[in-house]
């Protein structure tokens, strides 16, 4: 059964639109990371979560913000979407006692038109 | 500046071949180097992970080999099969309790029969 699950699976926004991702994990890890992938530009790191309550920036946050309610959910908000958010948001949880492994969900392709 | 380099960008061998991965990274203090695999379609998954206190992993056809001093370290794949093709992401982590991968922007690996 997976353990981080994503929804949706898939998403099409228009410009200026709100935009919510979701994710569950149910690894009980501390960790949580929103990640997005784009050809020519791996992973890159939009916000991270060592816990509930907690969200730090990662490397691109500019357009985004991030919410941990709880252990198990990570959102990732978009609150004026732009073509240029375009992409697949992979969300991964992870812990320090799990030798640093982080267990990605299965991804979400956001299309903004 | 890219923290974590990755070469080359593609990569085609034939089947049975040895294909060899480079990552090399700028932070000394990096302590973790995972590799992950991304499938079409898929979300990145662990493949094998290195700390340097070794220069060598080695899993099935996977080895990582670590040059410290050089900052340098390639992920070979022995015996390449069709089903090897994918994007293979190097990545770095250092000290702090949220343990932050840093990625490189991969390696597309096509393996021909």
């Amino acid at each position: 059964e997976a353990a981080v699950t994503q929804s949706p699976r898939n998403k099409v926004a228009v410009t200026g639109g709100k935009v919510t991702l979701s994710c569950n994990q149910t690894n009980n890890h501390n960790n949580m990371y929103w990640y997005r992938q784009d050809t020519g530009h791996g992973l890159r790191l939009i916000h991270y979560s060592y816990g509930a309550g907690s969200t730090e920036k990662g490397d691109i946050p500019d357009g985004y913000k991030a919410s941990r309610p709880s252990q198990e959910n990570f959102s990732l908000i978009l609150e004026l979407a732009t073509p240029s958010q375009t992409s697949v948001y992979f969300c991964a949880s992870g812990d320090v006692q799990g030798a640093d492994t982080q267990y990605f969900g299965p991804g979400t392709r956001l299309l903004v038109l | 500046q890219q923290q974590v380099r990755q070469s080359p960008q593609s990569l085609t061998v034939w089947e049975g071949e040895t294909a060899i991965l480079n990552c090399s990274y700028e932070d000394s203090t990096f302590d973790y180097f995972p590799w992950y695999r991304l499938f079409p379609g898929e979300s990145p998954a662990l493949l094998i992970a290195i700390r340097p206190v070794s220069n060598k992993k080695e899993d099935g056809r996977f080895t990582i080999f670590f040059n410290k001093r050089e900052k340098k370290l390639s992920l070979h794949i022995t015996d390449s099969q069709p089903g090897d093709s994918a994007t293979y992401f190097c990545a770095a982590s250092g000290a702090g309790n949220t343990r932050k991968l840093i990625f490189g922007l991969g390696t597309t690996l096509q393996v021909q029969p």
